[in-house]
């Protein structure tokens, strides 16, 4: 079974500071990876996702992710973060085959940011 | 389209009590999800479906059935609630059970139990 870890489970940061989110996980073969995040009182939806290709994936709002297998790392970034972007994020980790049910979360990273 | 839908939004129960959350979709996905979400705890999986008529067990399942009788619909019923339970309980939905589609969640439902 995978794992995934974050690392930095409360981030306070002033506008326009550059964020790094750390999301490790575990998993022997290959895997699909997401972000989520969830902002205050909303429900989580996709930021962006990682399977194939470049290890370099854009998301929304200037939200970019990069895959390092050797690492098994998919952090999180942003270089200049916005009072908008306070919201919970959440990495998460699916084998590449087989059904579902195997999406695993991580505990979330809650972001402040300070205007 | 409305998406995801679950109802109630929020509900103080006391312990002991049923309670069926609801959740529909009218996305026609056929993999559907209920989560928890606790704080520190992150979001885990409470039960599956990956298609109408099949359900499976996630990673907290006790204390919490389904069912799934069609593809819209994926009820959560807690049998005999305990305060253990209070929590936030997110359905989602995904096109399939596909490991490369994106999750579609729902606002949630808060749940106190006394």
């Amino acid at each position: 079974a995978q794992s995934v870890s974050q690392h930095n489970h409360h981030v306070i940061l002033s506008e326009a500071a550059s964020l790094e989110l750390g999301c490790n996980y575990s998993y022997g073969g290959t895997v699909n990876l997401f972000w989520y995040v969830q902002y205050p009182g909303q429900h989580l939806q996709l930021l962006l996702k990682y399977f194939s290709g470049d290890p370099l994936v854009k998301g929304i709002k200037g939200f970019e992710a990069e895959f390092i297998k050797s690492k098994f790392s998919f952090n999180l970034r942003k270089p200049s973060v916005q009072w908008s972007d306070t919201a919970e994020y959440f990495c998460a980790v699916n084998p590449f085959s087989g059904g579902y049910q195997k999406v695993t979360f991580g505990i979330g990273t809650k972001l402040q940011v300070i205007p | 389209i409305a998406g995801i839908t679950q109802a109630p939004t929020s509900q103080i129960l006391a312990a002991g009590r049923r309670m069926t959350l609801r959740c529909t979709q009218d996305m026609r996905h056929n993999a559907m999800y209920w989560y928890r979400q606790d704080l520190g705890l992150g979001l885990r999986l409470i039960h599956y479906s990956n298609t109408a008529g099949t359900t499976g067990k996630g990673e907290v399942p006790d204390g919490y059935s389904v069912s799934r009788a069609n593809t819209d619909d994926f009820p959560l019923t807690l049998a005999s609630a305990v305060p253990s339970q209070t929590s936030v309980y997110f359905c989602a939905s995904r096109p399939s059970g596909s490991g490369t589609d994106t999750q579609y969640f729902g606002p949630g439902t808060r749940l106190t139990v006394l």
